[in-house]
């Protein structure tokens, strides 16, 4: 089992819809969560991060949490096309600084 | 300069060159990784430094040499590389445990 999964998309959504991406995480005591951004040929962006159970907002993005369920997922609203990209799920374990990647989901917005 | 600063951005090489990355983080923070980027291959840690010792080695073959001389700057040393090893190799840091990383635009390396 991969430490991080991610389904590979592509995803495309409407442009002005919501797009839902999840995450899986296999070692149940992992303490930190992040969601990076990465357009192709750059280098990748952190765009949420989460550490509690629930939901987290920042603008368009909303990260949500389930540690009982080892899941974390990211919703963006109002889907512009500038959102196209392959977004990452990335884990923090429970002891040290080591983050571990998801292969990724890129994301089409057509308009 | 701000953020992570990464040199050469593009590098093309032969298998029998030796060369160095650079990196540069003016952010202050304590810890500095080097990861690589394969297409169609998730991002794969490769080398971890904290406070410049080098805390995680994650099997990567000897031909890739690290060297983190203070907290602020990371190299990684080339050499007698092969074909595969042609990605993108991403340097990161962070303020430490727990924390997410902020990572420089990267060096896109083809061995020839």
């Amino acid at each position: 089992q991969k430490e991080v999964e991610q389904n590979s998309g592509p995803l495309s959504v409407p442009e002005g819809a919501i797009a839902s991406l999840n995450c899986t995480y296999s070692d149940r005591g992992s303490q930190s969560f992040f969601w990076y951004r990465q357009y192709s040929g750059k280098s990748p962006e952190l765009i949420m991060s989460i550490y509690s159970n629930g939901d987290k907002e920042d603008g368009r993005f909303t990260a949500q949490l389930n540690k009982a369920s080892q899941y974390v997922s990211l919703l963006i609203r109002d889907s512009q096309p500038s959102d196209s990209a392959t977004y990452l799920c990335a884990v923090i374990k429970a002891a040290g600084n080591k983050l571990t990647f998801g292969g990724g989901t890129r994301v089409l917005v057509k308009p | 300069e701000t953020g992570v600063t990464q040199t050469p951005r593009h590098l093309v090489m032969g298998m029998t060159n030796k060369k160095s990355l650079k990196c540069e983080q003016h952010l202050g923070h304590n810890a500095m990784y080097w990861y690589k980027q394969s297409a169609k291959k998730p991002l794969e840690l490769m080398f971890v430094y904290n406070f410049k010792e080098q805390t995680e080695n994650n099997s990567v073959p000897s031909r890739f040499s690290p060297e983190c001389p203070n907290s602020s700057h990371l190299f990684l040393h080339l050499h007698t590389l092969q074909p595969e090893d042609s990605a993108l190799y991403l340097c990161a840091s962070s303020q430490g445990q727990g924390y997410g990383y902020t990572f420089g635009s990267g060096t896109r390396l083809t061995v020839v």
